[in-house]
């Protein structure tokens, strides 16, 4: 499989639930990044890690937490969210200075 | 705190027409500036990579300027196609080194007509 590929594509869950989304990319690139896509905003960064270390964390809510253990995969972890963090969250992965690629996204939903 | 506008927010057109898609950003020191196209629901694909000491760059029916220092730049869709209905996003990267994600724009939702 090639690219860079996110499950599950689809996730309903409770406040109270914990889950985690996975990103994976095949493309030898060293740079990975979480964003957030809500209705009717732009795209916005979460995270950025380089080589797996933590780079940026745009005032994320604690109850999102990234986990990077090696350069192609990435995760998001989920708990305590809340109804507004519904969205479309995208995986996005480059090589410095070059174009990022993007995942299909996984589409939660909170309820 | 740079920021990506859009314009239009929308557009239809019909089919075989030429179009222009606009993007400008308020901070003029950025290190590239991608155009992605996403269909709905789905992620982003990316189109063209446009770096900071380059004009323009093109790909089949596509083609990407870029201004730098008027902070502007446009896609140009040739002979568009019912294929190009999608929206298309404009984002840009900053020079800090420190710094590698994109700020993006809204978007620009295209509806090409058959």
């Amino acid at each position: 499989e090639t690219g860079v590929t996110q499950t599950p594509r689809h996730l309903v869950m409770g406040m109270t639930n914990k889950k985690s989304l996975k990103c994976e990319q095949h493309l030898g690139h060293n740079a990975m990044y979480w964003y957030k896509q809500s209705a009717k905003k732009p795209l916005e960064l979460m995270f950025v890690y380089n080589f797996k270390e933590q780079t940026e964390n745009n005032s994320v809510p604690s109850r999102f937490s990234p986990e990077c253990p090696n350069s192609s995969h990435l995760f998001l972890h989920l708990h305590t969210l809340q109804p507004e963090d519904s969205a479309l969250y995208l995986c996005a992965s480059s090589l410095p200075g070059s174009e990022q690629f993007f995942g299909p996204g996984t589409r939660l939903t909170v309820l | 705190k740079q920021e990506v506008t859009q314009i239009p927010a929308a557009l239809s057109v019909p089919e075989g027409e030429n179009l222009v898609l606009n993007c400008s950003f308020t901070d003029s020191a950025i290190y590239n500036l991608q155009w992605f196209r996403q269909d709905p629901g789905k992620g982003l694909t990316s189109l063209l990579l446009i770096q900071s000491s380059q004009r323009e760059q093109t790909s089949g029916r596509l083609n990407a300027s870029l201004d730098k220092s008027s902070g502007r730049s446009t896609l140009y869709i040739a002979a568009s196609q019912p294929g190009d209905s999608a929206t298309y996003l404009c984002a840009v990267r900053g020079m800090d080194t420190g710094r590698r994600a994109l700020t993006f724009g809204s978007g620009t939702r295209l509806q090409v007509q058959p």
